[in-house]
């Protein structure tokens, strides 16, 4: 089975910069390697609402944002080390969420990580 | 859009329980599928796939879970509701990106 680990979430002042980790194992997965899944970002609010953050593709070629984070965040993988990054930039209150880590099986977010909190906070 | 109803469900164990969902759009994928899933999240647990493709259960949970619905109204149905089912559940459609999510139906016991 996949597991997703989520790190580098932590309390950061409006304004300011974060990088957000996924670190991926247990590939081969079905006959499929890490470079063969989309991957998403998706933050849950403190009021439990989730929301889409953004998707990647497999060849990182293909890339989408949600409307409230487009031109602030940053996503990226590594496919030698199944990781996937989200970079944070202009962060404000309202990014404050825990964000999930999920793998993509063709429609449906199949593999979910334990998240990693940010707070943001002056 | 993606709607859910109830909001909160309060349900007595060993009755069955259901929610509903709606669409704003159909969610019909060009390819001829439909891709619209449920998720159940336990409390202080990360959300699970539940249910995908609308009525394709994931094989971690019972058979007391049931999808069904096409187009725009689908649907989560629970035969007999046990203490482990409680927490929230989220609809969420994957036909288009981005992804967008059910507002969460709170399951409790009475």
């Amino acid at each position: 089975e996949v597991q997703l680990v989520e790190s580098g979430g932590r309390l950061v002042q409006p304004g300011r910069s974060l990088r957000l980790s996924c670190a991926a194992s247990g590939f081969p997965f079905r006959g499929y390697t890490f470079r063969d899944y989309t991957f998403h970002w998706i933050r849950q609010f403190p009021g439990k609402g989730l929301e889409w953050v953004s998707g990647i593709n497999g060849r990182g070629d293909t890339i989408r944002y949600g409307g409230s984070v487009q031109g602030r965040f940053t996503v990226s993988r590594d496919n030698a080390n199944n990781s996937v990054y989200l970079q944070m930039n202009n962060l404000r209150l309202d990014d404050t969420a825990l964000y999930y880590c999920a793998k993509d099986n063709a429609g449906d977010l199949e593999s979910w990580g334990q998240g990693t909190l940010v707070t943001v906070s002056s | 859009v993606m709607t859910q109803s109830p909001l909160y469900l309060s349900v007595t164990l060993g009755q069955p329980a259901s929610i509903s969902c709606r669409s704003s759009q159909s969610l019909v994928h060009s390819d001829g599928n439909t891709y619209f899933n449920w998720f159940q999240q336990r409390p202080g647990q990360s959300p699970r796939r539940l249910i995908y493709k609308v009525s394709n259960r994931d094989s971690r949970f019972p058979d007391r879970f049931s999808g069904s619905g096409s187009g725009t109204d689908f649907t989560l149905k629970i035969n007999r509701v046990e203490a482990e089912d409680v927490g929230i559940y989220y609809c969420a459609q994957g036909t288009n990106w981005p992804y967008t999510f059910g507002q969460g139906t709170k399951l409790e016991i009475k």
